[in-house]
């Protein structure tokens, strides 16, 4: 059971707008910037989003992240193939002084 | 180029000892926070371990706390991760992964090896 909760899948067509949740607490996500990373199998994750919005340089602007209160979501504009892969979210949590992932949501393309 | 190598995963018997590594390269380890990461087979990821970087500031996972240990030596650019009392469930792949950002709370693991694989089996 993951501290922070997602969905365990997401589905959208191509060049559709799919968003992916986070739900978390006051302990983590109500307190703490939220990071989303992306991950195909068999290969290391990549940060795609930090500080709840920012993303890293190289990561297209159709990966979009936000915040309010204790949940996060990650949006992926004009959905494409090659996205159909793993997401995980995290944040640090002040009560476990550590940081935790959601449960990973593998996302479909249609 | 950027780079995280890890190395020293195995086949290990329970209760056995092992120490990963990650070398660093590209970039200037020591301006660095740097964390541990596994995944088991099949499972999402599950963070382990976060070192600062002069190592004053440590934190485990509850599921790793007090059998596994995490260290760093600057002048070598690596990072290490002791296991000890290794169990069936410590199965899975191990990233070491560079923090981006200047304090743990901050979050943001950018840069990423490409992992080693732990098995716990007799």
């Amino acid at each position: 059971q993951s501290v922070l909760t997602q969905p365990p899948s997401a589905s959208g067509t191509p060049g559709q707008r799919v968003t992916i949740s986070c739900s978390g607490s006051s302990s983590n996500v109500g307190s703490n910037p939220v990071s989303w990373y992306q991950q195909f199998l068999g290969t290391a994750p990549k940060l795609l989003i930090y500080s709840n919005n920012q993303r890293p340089s190289g990561v297209p602007d159709r990966f979009s992240g936000s915040k309010s209160g204790t949940s996060a979501s990650l949006a992926i504009s004009g959905l494409q193939s090659e996205d159909e892969t793993d997401y995980y979210c995290a944040a640090w949590d002040d009560s476990l002084n550590g940081r935790v992932f959601g449960g990973g949501t593998k996302l479909t393309v249609l | 180029e950027v780079q995280l190598v890890e190395s020293g995963g195995g086949l290990v018997q329970p209760g056995g000892s092992l120490r990963l590594s990650c070398a660093a390269s590209g970039f200037t380890f020591r301006t660095y926070d740097m964390n541990w990461v596994r995944q088991a087979p099949g499972k999402g990821l599950e963070w382990l371990s976060y070192i600062n970087r002069g190592s004053s500031h440590i934190y485990y996972a509850d599921s790793v706390k007090g059998r596994f240990t995490i260290s760093r030596d600057n002048a070598k650019n690596s990072l290490y991760l002791q296991m000890n009392s290794l169990r069936a469930e410590d199965t899975a792949v191990y990233f070491c992964a560079r923090d981006r950002a200047a304090t743990a709370r901050e979050g943001g693991m950018d840069v990423w090896g490409q992992g080693t694989t732990v098995i716990v089996s007799s």
